[in-house]
């Protein structure tokens, strides 16, 4: 079970606004360390969406934002479309495990 | 641009050996950490471990679960990272996926990702 939890799935209407959660503990954001994420599609490879908590590398949309306060992080996606349907991993460093660790992961389902 | 390219990925037994490789090309290799991650079928993202840059020495980090039977190294002058696996079990069928990874806020996080190769542990 992933130190990191996330729900398994989230659903919104195009335009809608979205948030999915990351909640972690005081050995990992808790501590400051920073969360990222990634999206995955099908049979490809994770692409980072966001990093630090809050930034975007280039090339990914203002859309979507990052969000974090006390052991928990949010990743937000505004104005909803259907080419957003996919897999949404966080990511942080716990200093218990020594390492990094990946959240469950979400399913985003564009109704 | 950027390119990670895996390779070595296949069919292997269990209890035997397996090395993949990780091709790098379009950056600086040897400035990077450089990580593995690997995906089982149908589930999530899971950190195998990382070897950092040789500013910093090229150590080495790895998750809980691969650590004694999985070993990352990498050879600069051919910009080229390995993941050597031993033991082999069936849990350990997976996509791997190498990545070029950077520092930010206490930690690294896979900036660019390989395609990814498939093993498979069977008998």
């Amino acid at each position: 079970q992933s130190v990191l939890t996330q729900p398994p799935s989230v659903s919104g209407a195009p335009g809608q606004r979205i948030s999915i959660s990351c909640t972690g503990s005081s050995s990992n954001i808790g501590t400051g360390y920073g969360v990222h994420w990634y999206q995955q599609f099908p049979g490809t490879a994770p692409k980072l969406l966001i990093y630090g908590n809050n930034n975007r590398p280039s090339g990914v949309p203002d859309r979507f934002s990052g969000s974090m306060s006390g052991t928990s992080a949010s990743l937000a996606i505004a104005g909803l479309q259907a080419e957003d349907e996919a897999d949404y991993y966080c990511q942080s460093y716990d200093s218990s495990l020594s390492g990094s660790l990946f959240g469950g992961g979400t399913k985003l389902t564009v109704l | 641009e950027v390119q990670l390219v895996e390779s070595g990925g296949g069919l292997e037994q269990p209890g035997r050996s397996l090395r993949l490789s990780c091709t790098a090309s379009g950056f600086n290799f040897g400035d990077y950490a450089m990580s593995w991650v690997r995906q089982a079928p149908g589930e999530g993202l899971e950190w195998v471990g990382f070897i950092r840059g040789k500013a910093f020495g090229g150590t080495t980090e790895y998750g809980a679960s691969m650590k004694g039977r999985f070993s990352i190294s990498r050879d600069d002058s051919k910009s080229i990272t390995y993941l050597q696996m031993n033991d082999l079990k069936a849990e350990d069928t997976a996509v791997y996926y190498c990545s070029r990874d950077v520092y930010s806020s206490g930690w690294y996080f896979q900036e660019k990702w390989g395609q990814g190769t498939l093993v498979t542990v069977s008998s």
